[in-house]
């Protein structure tokens, strides 16, 4: 079964509206979580890295006051998309793993998110 | 993390093996060769992953040439449900960059009934 889960799947809302996704490591503690964006037809991109109690890590031209990530506890991070736009229509995926090393990433199932 | 080469299609029968290349010519010492794949509007998932010696599991084997600049990844019988693009990845074990995956454009399989 699934180790990641990741809510919601899909959400469409309006353009200036504020979007929540939640990403929660299911039977292990993940300090680290990871999330990409992917474009249709395309491979995904790192946005940022979510550490637990502390501040995230962004990728290079992603803007840390649009896209506010929260790592408050082992199991759950959060990524909000600050008044998005159409631009940021997206499908969002969020990862982690057991332990440093190795370990395979486990994936959530994505968040598709349309913005109109 | 070095950089890897990838087909960007290739198509197979059902029921048939598939070999899913992968060049990493600049591939250091410490560094893993990990195999994921992407279902359609899925996030990836594990496939398999090593370092030197060829790996088997129950969803692929993953043979590594001898100088390790490639590698293949082997499905033994390809079903429908087999295509999806194939990422073949590789991390540094020594890497203080966290575990996040550097995703290029993988192998889009196509399997035909």
């Amino acid at each position: 079964g699934a180790v990641v889960s990741q809510h919601p799947s899909w959400v469409i809302c309006k353009s200036g509206t504020s979007v929540k996704i939640e990403c929660r490591s299911l039977d292990f503690q993940a300090t680290t979580m990871f999330w990409y964006r992917q474009f249709p037809k395309q491979s995904l991109m790192l946005m940022a890295t979510s550490n637990e109690g502390s501040k995230a890590t962004y990728e290079q031209g992603v803007e840390k006051d649009k896209f506010l990530i929260n790592h408050a506890s082992l199991t759950l991070s959060t990524l909000t998309v600050t008044s998005a736009h159409p631009e940021d229509s997206s499908f969002y995926i969020c990862s982690a793993s057991r332990r440093q090393g190795n370990q395979p990433q486990h994936f959530g199932d994505g968040t598709r998110l349309s913005i109109l | 993390d070095a950089k890897t080469t990838q087909p960007n299609s290739m198509e197979s029968n059902e029921e048939e093996p598939v070999h899913l290349p992968c060049n990493h010519s600049t591939i250091s010492g410490t560094d893993y060769i990990h195999w994921y794949r992407q279902l359609p509007s899925q996030g990836p998932e594990y496939v398999i992953h090593g370092l030197t010696s060829n790996v088997n599991n129950r969803m692929a084997s993953l043979a590594i040439a001898e100088d390790r600049k490639s590698s293949t990844l082997i499905l033994h019988r390809a079903t429908l449900r087999d295509a999806a693009v194939y990422y073949c990845i590789l991390r540094d074990v020594d890497s203080n960059s966290g575990y996040a995956l550097n995703f290029g454009k993988g192998t889009s399989l196509l399997v035909t009934p």
